[in-house]
């Protein structure tokens, strides 16, 4: 079974904060994601990964960065968290042209 | 045109009903056609792929229709565990990630 991991389910932070947001995965997928998912917007790609030390931006960058220093592990970090930022964060990962696998989310509040 | 386009519903139907999403597309190029589901709070797994041939699962059907860029979804005798928001994925123009519809949510009654 394929297995997507995420190191919190909730998260509160404070405006401000430098936010980690850890994501594994266990099928040596090439390709992992980050969305940001909101009531009314639907999944969001922020930043995309198709290999280690290699990332794409995706429709929503802006404030955010991210890390993938292991083919197994994809980091989403929040430089300066604002409120704006409070969201429901997935990670997901497939191999090229397959399905992706998504992890249970962190739902993170920025207060 | 957005790059894919769902109603959103919500569609309230009685348990044994049939019914049918609709999905569009912008990008001719795209190759990769999913149906996603996702439970309230939870993530989004797969439901099935789309072939251009179209293909059944149980009570679910998938259609591509690629002249008219549009997909469709039919649930025949629904359930109330089909309760959900089912979201409607093609690749993007690179092929290097999926794009995802704001999904069209379904409630089933008894």
């Amino acid at each position: 079974d394929v297995k997507v991991t995420q190191s919190s389910r909730y998260l509160v932070k404070r405006t401000g904060e430098k936010v980690f947001l850890e994501c594994v995965q266990d099928m040596d997928h090439e390709n992992m994601f980050w969305y940001r998912q909101d009531p009314g917007l639907g999944l969001r790609l922020i930043y995309f990964s198709y290999d280690v030390k290699m990332k794409e931006k995706g429709d929503i960058p802006e404030g955010y960065s991210v890390s993938r220093e292991k083919k197994e592990r994809f980091s989403l970090i929040l430089e300066s968290a604002s409120t704006n930022q409070t969201s429901m964060y997935l990670c997901a990962s497939n191999s090229v042209g397959v399905e992706q696998y998504f992890g249970p989310g962190t739902r993170l509040t920025v207060t | 045109r957005k790059e894919v386009e769902q109603d959103p519903g919500p569609f309230n139907v009685p348990e044994g009903a049939t019914v049918a999403f609709n999905c569009t597309y912008s990008n001719s190029a795209s190759q990769s056609f999913f149906w996603y589901r996702q439970d309230c709070r939870k993530e989004p797994k797969l439901l099935m792929s789309v072939y251009s041939s179209g293909n059944e699962d149980g009570r679910f059907t998938a259609q591509l229709n690629r002249a008219s860029q549009y997909i469709s979804l039919l649930i025949r005798d629904s359930k109330l565990s089909d309760s959900a928001t089912y979201l409607c994925v093609v690749n993007n123009q690179a092929g290097t990630a999926l794009i995802f519809g704001k999904g069209t949510t379904l409630s089933v009654s008894s």
